[in-house]
């Protein structure tokens, strides 16, 4: 079945620098790929998502990259600011929806 | 506005006993999930309905069952609770059952004791 790997596990950054999250995937058939945003005490909320016919997807300041290839896509934050801080989950969808382990995002001001 | 709503934000139950999580949406949605979430592993799906008295396997179903008697309402049920369900549970509704945004809800953190 899926298989989905996230990286890093905790990312600290300074407010106004960017932060990358990195996930991979392992069942080359899935082709959507969603990132959820978890505030604390709060589900997860859709961030933005990408499907596989697009390989890069842009909204503001949050950008999803996709390469099939290598079956790996990103999620790139720029300009970080305090309420950026959250648990970020990365997902991969072929026959089910598959998440990632999460990322820990502190953006320090 | 989309609502899911948990019946408990936080629940102590005992070895043993019986544990009924309720989730209600508000928006119609045919397709419903429940997902337990541990540090370290992400979101795990448990069980999932795409319709009234209908309900699927996820990739963890062992120690728990579900109903779905209304469209809106999505019960989880642990039938003996364990110390190792111990756990954070979320419900999540969606509009389409594939490559759709799922709307989650707060959740419920259950200490089994």
């Amino acid at each position: 079945g899926e298989n989905v790997e996230q990286h890093p596990s905790t990312l600290s950054v300074q407010e106004g620098d960017s932060a990358v999250i990195k996930c991979t995937y392992s069942d080359s058939a899935s082709n959507y790929f969603p990132w959820y945003k978890q505030e604390l005490g709060k589900g997860p909320q859709l961030i933005i998502d990408i499907r596989s016919n697009v390989g890069e997807k842009k909204d503001q300041r949050i950008a999803v990259t996709l390469n099939k290839t290598a079956k790996h896509f990103s999620l790139h934050i720029t300009e970080t600011q305090p309420e950026d801080s959250a648990v970020y989950f990365c997902a991969a969808e072929g026959n089910k929806l598959v998440f990632g382990a999460g990322t820990i995002l502190r953006v320090k001001s | 506005d989309v609502k899911v709503t948990q019946s408990s934000r936080y629940l102590v139950k005992r070895t043993g006993e019986k544990v009924f999580l309720e989730c209600v949406q508000d928006m119609d949605h045919e397709n419903m999930f429940w997902y337990r979430q541990d540090p370290g592993l992400g979101l795990r799906l448990i069980y999932f309905s795409y319709d009234v008295k209908m309900k699927e396997k996820g990739d963890i179903p062992e120690g728990y069952s579900v109903s779905r008697e209304k469209k809106e309402r999505f019960s989880l049920i642990l039938e003996s609770a364990s110390t190792n369900q111990t756990s954070m549970y979320l419900c999540a509704s969606s509009l389409y059952q594939e490559s759709y945004e799922q709307y989650f809800g707060p959740g419920t953190r259950l200490t089994v004791t």
